[in-house]
């Protein structure tokens, strides 16, 4: 089966490092770019940036470049979206999307809440 | 960066309407236009590429039209299962900019 998984939910103090993952499987994950998309509580989908697994060539939004860091390995098809230090206002949905002809497949999504 | 405007925000209509939702790109993007449905506390899911592509499985009642700035979703006849938040995004370069969304509501 063609998916995205992404890692589970996660609960974060402020200040704290994260790093959650979104694995392919059922086609060739080098092929397509990844793309990370965040969705804040009741609010739109915001497109945060882009990766190619194959050669890890990285596209930020300018209002997310900075704030986190997008990596893959392609060994284990996975990427990834990190932060080194969480803020409250990084609670959100964090959606990874297969970027074929336009965004053709979504992970499950994890949602990050930071809370002291 | 080229800008994506939805309208309206929110609509209501009734069942077997014909409901129509219009995205404006701030700049050309040729037909880089993808538009995204939305149900409540779900995953986003591709209904339309290349401005007027149905996705597979996509209900034919679905359809796209535009070029250029201006573009259009249409359902043809609403059906309950319709109510969702709509997306518009351009994805022909970064910015993937997504529109800030259109909320359906049934009558």
């Amino acid at each position: 089966e063609v998916q995205l998984v992404q890692s589970g939910a996660e609960v974060k103090k402020p200040g704290e490092s994260l790093k959650i993952s979104c694995r392919g499987s059922g086609y060739s994950f080098t092929s397509y770019w990844i793309a990370w998309v965040r969705q804040m509580p009741g609010k739109g989908l915001e497109w945060m940036g882009i990766i190619s697994p194959g050669d890890s060539d990285i596209r930020y939004s300018p209002s997310f470049r900075g704030q986190v860091t997008i990596s893959a390995d392609k060994s284990i098809s996975t990427a990834y979206l990190q932060w080194s230090s969480l803020k409250a206002s990084d609670s959100a949905m964090y959606y990874c999307a297969r970027r074929g002809d336009a965004f053709d497949m979504w992970g499950q999504g994890t949602m990050v809440t930071v809370s002291s | 960066d080229i800008q994506m405007t939805q309208s309206p925000s929110s609509l209501s209509a009734s069942v077997g309407d014909r409901v129509t939702i219009t995205c404006r790109a701030s700049q050309g993007i040729s037909h880089y236009l993808a538009w995204y449905q939305q149900k409540p506390r779900k995953v986003p899911k591709l209904l339309i590429y290349a401005a007027s592509t149905l996705q597979s499985g996509v209900p034919s009642r679905f359809s796209g039209s535009g070029s250029g700035t201006d573009f259009t979703l249409t359902i043809s006849s609403l059906q309950p299962e319709d109510v969702a938040t709509y997306y518009c995004q351009k994805y022909n370069s970064a910015p993937f900019t997504f529109g800030q969304g259109t909320r359906l509501e049934i009558k």
